[in-house]
């Protein structure tokens, strides 16, 4: 089955800095890349995702990546600020042939912005 | 909207006795899904479920049975708790593949935290 990894496990930047984290993915079938964030004591909520027929998305200062041939995606944060202080999930789903939509889940990254 | 809740928020049980689980969603979603969540171990598919009527094991199933008897509602049981099954659990939901202008990701609950002495 796919296999996600994520990478950093933690980070911590200084608030106005910029954050990434990095996931690779095994299923060469795998078309969609969804981000989520999850708060303390919150269950996961989505960021932003992509497609695999796309290279990159931003949505104000969020932004993702995805390198199909090397089979790794990014999320890039700009002008980190205290609120984004949370765990952050990528994720994957497969081709047209996964059963039940079903995503597969990096480690998380516990990212800390500091004031 | 609610969009997808859960209950209990949380519990304690001791080794051996039984509970469930309930997940709802209002947004008509087809497909739903209940992961735990471990330290360092991201969200574990536990079981998922196509439609009414139906269910298929996910990643990690044993120790778990699942029922979706209505659409809206999601079942997750354990028969005799094992303190490896202390975990957060979270629900989630997510339109079927190929709907029209429709996002395919999973809208996750809240939560239930779980403790098993």
């Amino acid at each position: 089955g796919e296999n996600v990894e994520q990478h950093p496990s933690t980070l911590s930047v200084q608030e106005g800095d910029s954050a990434v984290i990095k996931c690779t993915y095994s299923d060469s079938a795998s078309n969609y890349f969804p981000w989520y964030k999850q708060e303390l004591g919150k269950g996961p909520q989505l960021i932003i995702d992509i497609r695999s027929n796309v290279g990159e998305k931003k949505d104000q200062r969020i932004a993702v990546t995805l390198n199909k041939t090397a089979k790794h995606f990014s999320l890039h944060i700009t002008e980190t600020q205290p609120e984004d202080s949370a765990v952050y999930f990528c994720a994957s789903k497969g081709g047209i042939k996964a059963a039940g939509n079903k995503l597969t889940f990096g480690g998380g990254t516990r990212v800390l912005v500091k004031p | 909207n609610a969009g997808v809740t859960q209950t209990p928020k949380f519990r304690v049980l001791k080794t051996g006795q039984s509970m469930t689980l309930l997940c709802a969603q209002d947004m008509n979603h087809e497909y739903m899904y209940w992961y735990r969540q471990d330290p360092g171990m991201g969200l574990r598919l536990i079981h998922y479920s196509v439609g009414e009527g139906t269910t298929a094991k996910g990643e990690v199933p044993d120790g778990y049975n699942v029922s979706r008897l209505k659409k809206q509602n999601f079942l997750l049981g354990l028969e005799s708790a094992a303190p490896s099954q202390t975990s957060v659990y979270f629900c989630a939901s997510t339109n079927t593949l190929g709907d029209r202008g429709v996002r395919e990701t999973q809208y996750f609950g809240p939560g239930t935290r779980l403790l098993v002495l």
